[in-house]
């Protein structure tokens, strides 16, 4: 099963509102990273919040981290419709960094 | 500036061919990564090079290898190509292998194998 996974697994919202994508993974972690990827594109990095950190901000952007229930959150406050697309949390899957596990991912569609 | 780059975009090709993909990262980064994405979007890591290691996802099978040329390149070179091996490839770079470091992705391959 993935280390990480997102639910939703498909959001649909309208401009302004606020979405929230969440993020469980099953084994410990030193980091978990957000990324963003829009359709036909790479992935983007959006956000890292480290393991002894509970929350952090971006501009629109809030994560939090909530290491005894294995789970992170993504907050988008007053999204537009740029906001569209993939949204996938990753976590490392050893201790050197180099193997790192992705979610399937939230899509979020944000209409205007 | 591309800080990632991959070529071809798109790579149309029949079974049981031998394609490379290149990848070349101008950001001075020490680690570069190859990435799979299925058809249902799930990303997954084959490769990790980063100053002559490499770091392989036990479940790749070896008609891939990955090739680095220099610290700038890491191009992938798939061998007897079967169906199942159609997907989005993408190339991704870090500063260097620790966690930590963000990873900045290629715009990605979309291999069809018929």
């Amino acid at each position: 099963s993935q280390q990480g996974e997102e639910d939703p697994q498909a959001l649909s919202i309208q401009e302004g509102e606020n979405a929230t994508m969440n993020c469980s993974y099953k084994t410990s972690i030193n980091n978990l990273q957000w990324y963003r990827q829009n359709s036909g594109r790479g992935l983007v990095h959006l956000i890292l919040i480290r393991s002894n950190e509970r929350e952090k901000h971006s501009g629109r952007l809030r994560v939090t981290l909530d290491t005894s229930k294995k789970s992170s959150s993504l907050l988008i406050t007053a999204s537009r419709a740029a906001d569209t697309a993939s949204y996938f949390c990753a976590t490392d899957a050893d201790n050197y960094g180099q193997n790192f596990v992705f979610g399937p991912g939230t899509r979020l569609s944000v209409l205007p | 500036d591309t800080a990632v780059s991959q070529t071809p975009k798109y790579l149309v090709t029949q079974m049981g061919n031998d394609k490379s993909i290149k990848c070349e990262q101008n950001l001075g980064h020490d680690t570069m990564y190859w990435y799979k994405q299925d058809s249902k979007k799930f990303l997954k890591i084959m490769f990790s090079y980063n100053n002559k290691e490499l770091i392989i996802n036990e479940t790749v099978p070896n008609r891939f290898s990955p090739k680095s040329p220099d610290k700038a390149h890491l191009n992938l070179h798939i061998n007897s190509l079967e169906l199942g091996d159609s997907a989005v490839y993408f190339c991704a770079s870090s500063q260097d292998g620790r966690w930590g470091n963000e990873q900045f992705f290629g715009p990605g391959t979309r291999l069809t194998v018929l």
